[in-house]
């Protein structure tokens, strides 16, 4: 697509339900990022997909945590029995790897999955 | 792994000063350096970014970065500031050696008094 795709926008879950959100990287982007952004915070890294290779999965906050990536380009972010402190904006980016003589990898940012845990 | 850190939480200008957000990183190697914007409500927008080369880098919106490689830094800087720059700015680092992750700092909330 012209640009990364995050669904849904907003979700509202009871504290203890599973929620996914789902990213749609840019067509061809190889790497692709999960952040998490709570209120008037910074951006929290989540995990990281590039390529072929193993997912850094080095920023999940907790086991109840996971994201896959499905050929290489659909992301799902599962987040199991929700807690309150997981309210946040869930944002995805993608990028393409810097080919021999192209000026670095720039991410690309969704608009985000805005989550509520209740 | 590498890391950002941007001292100043909070900046408060007054329209038409300059303005400068301080961003230092640390990486072993030669680094991407990113400034982004968040305004209110909005996504993330790319300001401008540093691969190589010339160590001032020209962004959109009339600002600039320079990129300084004793300091390890890449500060943000604007000669004039506008109203409409209020915003959220972040600055991130990546890896030119490997596959590595973006890595992004804590953010400069800046405001803009009339």
């Amino acid at each position: 697509g012209a640009g990364v795709s995050q669904s849904p926008s907003n979700k509202v879950t009871e504290k203890g339900k599973d929620v996914e959100l789902r990213c749609d990287p840019i067509s061809g982007h190889t790497a692709l990022y999960w952040y998490r952004q709570s209120l008037g915070q910074g951006l929290e890294f989540l995990i990281y997909f590039q390529g072929n290779s193993a997912p850094d999965k080095s920023g999940l906050p907790s086991d109840r945590f996971s994201a896959e990536r499905t050929g290489g380009s659909v992301s799902t972010l599962t987040i199991q029995r929700t807690q309150q402190e997981d309210s946040a904006v869930y944002l995805c980016a993608s990028s393409s790897y810097p080919f021999r003589g192209e000026a670095g990898n720039t991410i690309y940012f969704g608009e985000g999955s805005w989550l509520t845990v209740v | 792994a590498q890391s950002v850190t941007q001292p100043d939480i909070h900046i408060t200008v007054s329209e038409g000063a300059s303005l400068e957000l301080r961003c230092n990183y640390s990486y072993g190697a030669t680094p991407y350096l990113f400034w982004y914007v968040q305004s209110p409500g909005q996504g993330l927008q790319l300001l401008l970014k540093y691969f190589s080369g010339d160590t001032l880098v020209q962004g959109i919106k009339g600002f600039e970065a320079e990129f300084k490689r004793s300091q390890s830094s890449f500060n943000l800087r604007k000669p004039s500031v506008h109203w409409s720059d209020a915003a959220e700015y972040f600055c991130a680092v990546g890896a030119s050696t490997s596959y590595d992750k973006v890595i992004f700092g804590p953010g400069t909330s800046l405001s803009v008094i009339p």
